[in-house]
């Protein structure tokens, strides 16, 4: 009954340093998505996957990686932080096309 | 691109009263849905209720409803009998009905404050 999971709930980096942000779900969902969430600004897509072994930019890719690993797994990956990126992020999937989207609990995440 | 547009920013409701939280969205799709989520304190993203642009129906969920004016591109949230709970974060958002992946657009949010 987990749903989406992110790990972890909360980070802070260094600017400089790497990361990757874990996400997976148990709900054998097809598509999986990362958002970044800052004030004022809404939810942005960074990097999405419609499909296990599909991947896409967003509207904010740069700066992040990602990863399918397998159906249930899509990782978020900073290479070289930047306070930029400091940010709530958000791991989404969804079944199929008329369904909603089922968010995680979010990542906080502080580069200094 | 699509965009949505909350005006809002904040709103306050008495707690039992009616609060209206807009959203406008531009679109040049007749396929898309449209989504309102709330956010508490704990951060999570729940949906509160969707709407189907081909639905002329309006959506309702116990509390809550919409009015769905798709000419106008208008798509706002009526919460009825507002309680404590209903405090939070509201996100409107569009989906293409279209597009490949599917992919959410959201509005900037409006806090909701309830007054006890």
């Amino acid at each position: 009954n987990a749903g989406v999971t992110q790990t972890p709930k909360f980070q802070v980096l260094k600017t400089g340093q790497s990361m990757t942000l874990q996400c997976a779900q148990d709900m054998n969902h097809n598509s999986m998505y990362w958002y970044r969430q800052d004030p004022g600004m809404g939810l942005r897509l960074i990097y999405y996957s419609a499909s296990e072994g599909t991947t896409d930019k967003g509207e904010v890719p740069n700066g992040y990686n990602v990863s399918r690993l397998n159906k249930r797994e899509f990782s978020l990956r900073l290479e070289s932080a930047a306070p930029s990126q400091t940010s709530v992020y958000f791991c989404a999937s969804r079944d199929r096309n008329y369904q909603p989207q089922h968010f995680g609990d979010g990542t906080r995440l502080s580069i200094l | 691109a699509q965009t949505v547009t909350q005006s809002q920013p904040e709103m306050s409701v008495q707690e039992a009263e009616t609060v209206t939280l807009s959203c406008t969205y531009d679109t040049s799709e007749s396929d898309y849905y449209l989504f309102w989520y709330k956010q508490p304190p704990s951060r999570q993203m729940i949906l509160v209720i969707r709407q189907e642009a081909y639905k002329q129906q309006n959506a309702t969920e116990n509390r809550f409803s919409v009015n769905f004016q798709k000419a106008a591109k208008s798509f706002s949230l009526k919460i009825s009998d507002s309680q404590l709970g209903d405090a939070a974060m509201y996100f409107c958002a569009y989906r293409s009905g279209v597009e490949y992946g599917n992919k959410l657009v959201f509005g900037a949010g409006t806090i909701l404050r309830v007054k006890s």
